[in-house]
């Protein structure tokens, strides 16, 4: 297994303001991913995080809203950038271990609420 | 995309076996993940499928048919602590996966 920590574990900010979500593993993996859990939703993938290019968005999500960065193979950030009353939601990092194939951790989470 | 069922609620009473189904619809699909979701937790993994058939773990079985699009997770000797959301989600190429929308299981006393 791997553990994971995220920071801010939660947020209450101001429209149009941008917070940087930051997600820390313990031992470097091979796939990391960043989701979105709306309240009482299930969680939608917002993008994989590509270490050393740029992250794979899914439908529905732009770079220039939600930019990902992933310097090496233990860490991640997210950004929600110019955030609206819509980007309340927890915001988590998963990420699958090198050579455990099958297994996909998640982090405890940043719950973010925008004013 | 993918299209993936499982109904929003199910009650059951302690010491019992509950069976949480999911469907999906897909035109790839690499395994099948279930994880248990606590209020205010992440989700945390339970199973795993690729292969037709039953996966058993203590407490909890999973089973997958390919053919027919289903898996279900089964629940036995229900304890209170049990009451969580489960999520089934479809591994997709490259580890993505894609959640349906939860079963909220209430175990009673």
């Amino acid at each position: 297994s791997a553990v994971i920590s995220q920071k801010p574990s939660r947020d209450i900010c101001q429209r149009g303001t941008s917070l940087t979500i930051q997600c820390q593993v313990d031992s470097q993996v091979t796939m990391m991913f960043w989701y979105r859990q709306q309240p009482g939703q299930s969680l939608t993938l917002i993008a994989t995080a590509n270490q050393g290019s740029e992250a794979t968005y899914e439908s529905g999500f732009v770079i220039d809203k939600f930019p990902i960065s992933r310097p090496n193979l233990t860490f991640s950030t997210l950004t929600v950038s110019n955030m609206s009353p819509e980007d309340s939601s927890i915001y988590l990092c998963s990420v699958t271990p090198s050579g455990a194939y099958n297994e996909q951790f998640f982090g405890p989470g940043t719950r973010l609420t925008v004013l | 995309g993918q299209n993936i069922d499982q109904p929003t609620e199910m009650t059951a009473t302690e010491g019992a076996i509950v069976q949480i189904n999911c469907t999906y619809q897909t035109s790839g699909f690499n395994g099948l993940f279930w994880y248990q979701q606590h209020a205010g937790e992440a989700p945390t993994f339970l199973s795993y499928n690729v292969l037709d058939g039953l996966e058993e773990k203590g407490r909890f079985s999973s089973f997958l048919s390919r053919s027919k699009g289903y898996s279900y997770l089964l629940l036995k000797e229900l304890q209170m602590k049990d009451s969580a959301s489960y999520l089934c989600a479809v591994e997709e190429a490259g580890n993505m996966l894609t959640f349906g929308g939860g079963t909220r299981l209430m175990v009673k006393p």
